[in-house]
């Protein structure tokens, strides 16, 4: 997999709007970026991914450059219980034989 | 639609015992994923197992096995305990070797005292 780099940790105000940047300079072609987030002592939650094209869900927007080099997740209205760690991932579809590797993520902390 | 059911919850073994964690994916998903978080630490992949046979393992000794059963369902154990290998075990499944995302249970908490 593609290496990733996340801030350590961010804040955010409830209500506000929560950006959690992902660099990833040397993603292939055929990588996609993926989004996780665990809320304390719980499994990791899927939150969404993408190949090039903006993508937006129930939960988040995710926001690729046109180079692809990094990467945006946008919370449009944090509220608290969005406090977890967010992990960027990058993998393409034929990576047979590996599993998802979750690097260290970045501290999302919401506050009232 | 039921997600990924863990048992136990919580474990608590004797050093040098066995423990025995048990993973029920999601229907339809044939790909069972384990991973291993240590206190503070990240998730380590531990092994993926796909359509009843091992398909990779992550750099843990050979004491951490494991099987996939015919009905996809996924048993990991770990002999000789010892007291680092307290820790969340977590479980994820997927179709497709994770095309469209993994989708976690809510772990086991092993402790060994």
């Amino acid at each position: 997999d593609a290496k990733t780099t996340q801030p350590t940790s961010m804040d955010c105000a409830e209500g506000r709007a929560a950006n959690l940047p992902c660099n990833h300079s040397t993603i292939s072609g055929n990588e996609y970026v993926y989004w996780y987030r665990q809320i304390h002592s719980q499994g990791p939650q899927y939150i969404i991914h993408g190949l090039k094209n903006n993508e937006t869900n129930e939960m988040a927007s995710l926001i690729i450059t046109e180079d692809r080099k990094s990467s945006t997740l946008i919370l449009p209205h944090a509220t608290l219980r969005d406090t977890a760690v967010y992990y960027c991932i990058v993998r393409s579809l034929n990576q047979a034989g590996t599993a998802l590797i979750f690097g260290k993520g970045t501290t999302l902390s919401v506050s009232s | 639609e039921a997600g990924v059911t863990q048992s136990p919850t919580h474990l608590i073994k004797t050093r040098g015992q066995q423990a025995t964690l048990r993973c029920s994916p999601i229907s339809g998903h044939t790909s069972v994923y384990w991973y291993q978080q240590a206190l503070g630490l990240g998730l380590q992949f531990l092994l993926w197992y796909d359509e009843g046979e091992e398909r990779n393992r992550g750099n843990f000794p050979p004491r951490f096995s494991g099987r996939q059963f015919p009905n996809y369902s996924s048993e990991l154990n770990v002999n000789a305990l010892e007291l680092e290998d307290s820790a969340l075990y977590l479980c994820a499944s997927s179709l497709e070797q994770g095309a469209f995302g993994y989708t976690f249970g809510s772990g086991t908490r092993l402790t060994v005292v």
